[in-house]
């Protein structure tokens, strides 16, 4: 079967740096997705990585060991607009471009 | 500007009512899905479509189905609406293929069943 697992809350403060941690279980491996989700919004698309490694954009960097079945989302120079939750997916091993979602994480930065 | 949009943003429906959710994308995807989300559980699937009238069941189906006619719209039924079908529904579409193959959301359905 598969499995995502991310913490369910973390909190930080403004400017700071922050590190979301997720980790999977699939039985075929076709990328790793992270999203952002603002409250009442739909989910909008981060960083998608197939290769190990790190992959910068602006201040959000996503991290791949697919060896570890594990990822993380690093949140740089924190802004209040950054609080929100991230959503790490798999596609399913089943194909057609589904994506199994973890639960979540809710950021909150203060100031 | 690509969307995806979803017919409504608030339902408050009876127990025991037919409900119909729509969806429309612009970006001419073959795949498109229905997800709920629940606080602690995230998104989950209830079904998906990857041609024209052609469905295929997700992780959580009962209690629901969906038609396809058409490329660009995707409809969520519940058949007959249930409180434990209090959700948030998102809409969401891909095209096919492997690799960064993103998917993008409609704002959601937030519906209450009473």
């Amino acid at each position: 079967g598969q499995n995502i697992d991310q913490p369910t809350e973390m909190t930080a403060t403004e400017g700071a740096i922050v590190q979301i941690n997720c980790t999977y279980q699939t039985s075929g491996f076709n990328g790793l997705f992270w999203y952002q989700q603002h409250a009442g919004e739909a989910p909008t698309f981060l960083s998608y990585n197939v290769l190990d490694g790190l992959e910068e954009k602006g201040r959000f960097s996503s991290f791949l060991s697919r060896s570890k079945g594990y990822s993380y989302l690093l949140l740089k120079e924190l802004q209040m607009k950054d609080s929100a939750s991230y959503l790490c997916a798999v596609p399913s091993s089943g194909g057609y471009n589904k994506l199994i979602f973890g639960a979540g994480t809710r950021l909150a930065v203060h100031p | 500007d690509v969307k995806v949009t979803q017919s409504s943003r608030y339902l408050v429906k009876r127990t025991g009512e037919k409900v119909f959710l729509e969806c429309v994308q612009d970006m001419d995807h073959e795949n498109m899905f229905w997800y709920r989300q629940d606080p602690g559980l995230g998104l989950r699937l209830i079904y998906f479509s990857y041609d024209v009238k052609m469905k295929e069941k997700g992780d959580i189906p009962e209690g629901y189905s969906v038609s396809r006619e058409k490329k660009e719209r995707f409809s969520l039924i519940l058949e007959s609406a249930s409180t434990n079908q209090t959700s948030m529904y998102l809409c969401a579409s891909s095209l096919q293929g492997g690799g960064n193959t993103e998917a993008f959301f409609g704002q959601g359905t937030r519906l209450t069943v009473v």
